[in-house]
């Protein structure tokens, strides 16, 4: 019964460049949500998707970040470029309706 | 921007006291969520409260949901250590373009033995 499976759990990456963090959603939950959280300060809803779709993206920065949700395999994020303020911890949740969700461990992304 | 504002931030007390944690926002929610998340974990729910004036228990933890819908609290009686950990409340507001939850800043207990 495994729960919302992310990796990596750490990831070190220098400066320019790219990132791939990877999230398998709880069996039968069709939605997929990326939060991050930076140092000292609460979750940020970043992005909501469906299978193939992007439903809300209102939380992601306009530039280098990007996220999928292929009809098979993970969701993956995406952060091209990446730089010292990407650092932070990166979480996904997903659930089968819209109340409840399950989080991963979450992958901590140290930029150097 | 939908914001919820937790409070206390942090608190520190000993084993067997109870406590109060608060959650509170100008903005209506279709429902709220409660988490905790220990370090280097994801957030767990505890629970989520949807009708206004709810109230639910789990164990030692009272959670309540305002009349209005804007503010909720979560009570602990009989603190342990093992409660220990950041406890977060998440807003859910049900919009066209999905759920998305507006989580607070979170309120850090430790609960010394």
């Amino acid at each position: 019964n495994a729960g919302v499976m992310q990796n990596p759990r750490h990831l070190v990456r220098r400066r320019g460049q790219e990132a791939r963090l990877r999230c398998s959603p709880m069996k039968g939950h069709s939605h997929v949500y990326w939060y991050r959280q930076l140092p000292e300060e609460g979750l940020k809803f970043m992005v909501y998707l469906q299978k193939e779709n992007i439903i809300d993206e209102s939380g992601m920065p306009k530039e280098r970040f990007s996220a999928e949700f292929p009809k098979e395999g993970p969701s993956i994020l995406r952060i091209q470029q990446v730089v010292r303020g990407d650092s932070a911890a990166y979480f996904c949740a997903s659930s089968r309706t819209d109340y409840g969700y399950t989080f991963g461990s979450g992958t901590r992304l140290t930029v150097v | 921007t939908q914001l919820l504002e937790q409070s206390p931030q942090f608190l520190s007390i000993q084993e067997g006291e109870n406590l109060t944690v608060y959650c509170n926002s100008s903005s209506v929610f279709s429902s709220l969520q409660w988490y905790r998340q220990e370090p280097g974990e994801g957030p767990v729910l505890l629970v989520t409260v949807v009708t206004g004036g709810e109230v639910k228990k789990l164990k030692r933890l009272t959670f309540q949901f305002g009349d209005a819908r804007k503010d909720s609290s979560l009570h602990i009686t009989a603190a342990q250590p093992g409660d220990t950990g950041l406890y977060l409340c998440a807003g859910d507001r049900q919009g066209t373009s999905g759920s998305r939850l507006t989580f607070g800043e979170g309120t850090q207990l430790t609960v010394n033995p």
